[in-house]
């Protein structure tokens, strides 16, 4: 099944802001949106904002998420040592009648 | 709390099987949707399997449709993936997680080797 589509690596500055994509179709992120997950080496998956661009309880106002057409969206505000991950986009495709994941985008913070 | 806590993997030979359970507490079980991820090692997340709240539908990855299979236990709060014919390119870490993808667990470590 064809994933969403994520840049492999974005590097930034501490305390500067990162702004991650993630790219699909009309028949995942252009339906109902992506949702964004941050993984940390050797934990699991952790979610930062639902497919409605809402934010769980406990998670950071500096990780906000947009979706413009077939692209969502991640931006992180004030990057700090601890953003440094990997971040996940994920989205229900329903041509496929499957969840599709992005590749990963692997945030480092200089 | 939510807590999803996964059991059932380990090492075995191609085209062996297992049973993966996830037991899950915290939250109302019976009225969410649960999904299979998995990582394989140095890998991103793979989707594998979603079950409805009520098990009236499932679908499966490519990867893995005719050899896998999702099912739940709403009485005993588990979910479970009967993995079959296991490949080598099936060892990963498999994940459990609620609907929305809100929670996770730690995962349970497959590996297929002769």
């Amino acid at each position: 099944q064809a994933g969403l589509t994520q840049p492999p690596s974005v590097s930034k500055g501490l305390r500067q802001t990162a702004t991650l994509t993630c790219t699909g179709n009309s028949n995942n992120v252009g339906d109902q949106g992506a949702a964004w997950l941050q993984q940390h080496q050797g934990h699991p998956p952790k979610l930062l904002s639902y497919r409605n661009n809402s934010r769980p309880s406990g998670i950071s106002e500096r990780f906000s998420a947009s979706r413009s057409g077939n692209t969502a969206s991640l931006t992180i505000t004030g990057l700090q040592p601890e953003d440094e991950a990997d971040y996940y986009c994920s989205a229900w495709d329903r041509s496929l009648s499957a969840w599709v994941f992005g590749g990963g985008t692997k945030l480092t913070v200089l | 709390q939510v807590q999803l806590v996964e059991s059932g993997g380990g090492v075995v030979q191609p085209g062996r099987s297992l049973r993966l359970s996830c037991a899950a507490s915290g939250f109302t079980f019976s009225n969410h949707d649960m999904h299979w991820v998995r990582q394989a090692p140095g890998k991103g997340l793979e989707w594998v399997a979603v079950i409805a709240y009520d098990g009236s539908y499932k679908f499966h990855a490519d990867s893995v449709k005719g050899r896998f299979t999702i099912s739940r236990d709403n009485s005993r709060n588990t979910l479970f993936l009967q993995v079959n014919s296991l490949r080598a390119e099936d060892t990963a870490v498999y994940h459990c997680a609620k609907d929305q993808q809100d929670y996770w667990g730690q995962g349970t470590l497959v590996t297929v080797s002769s």
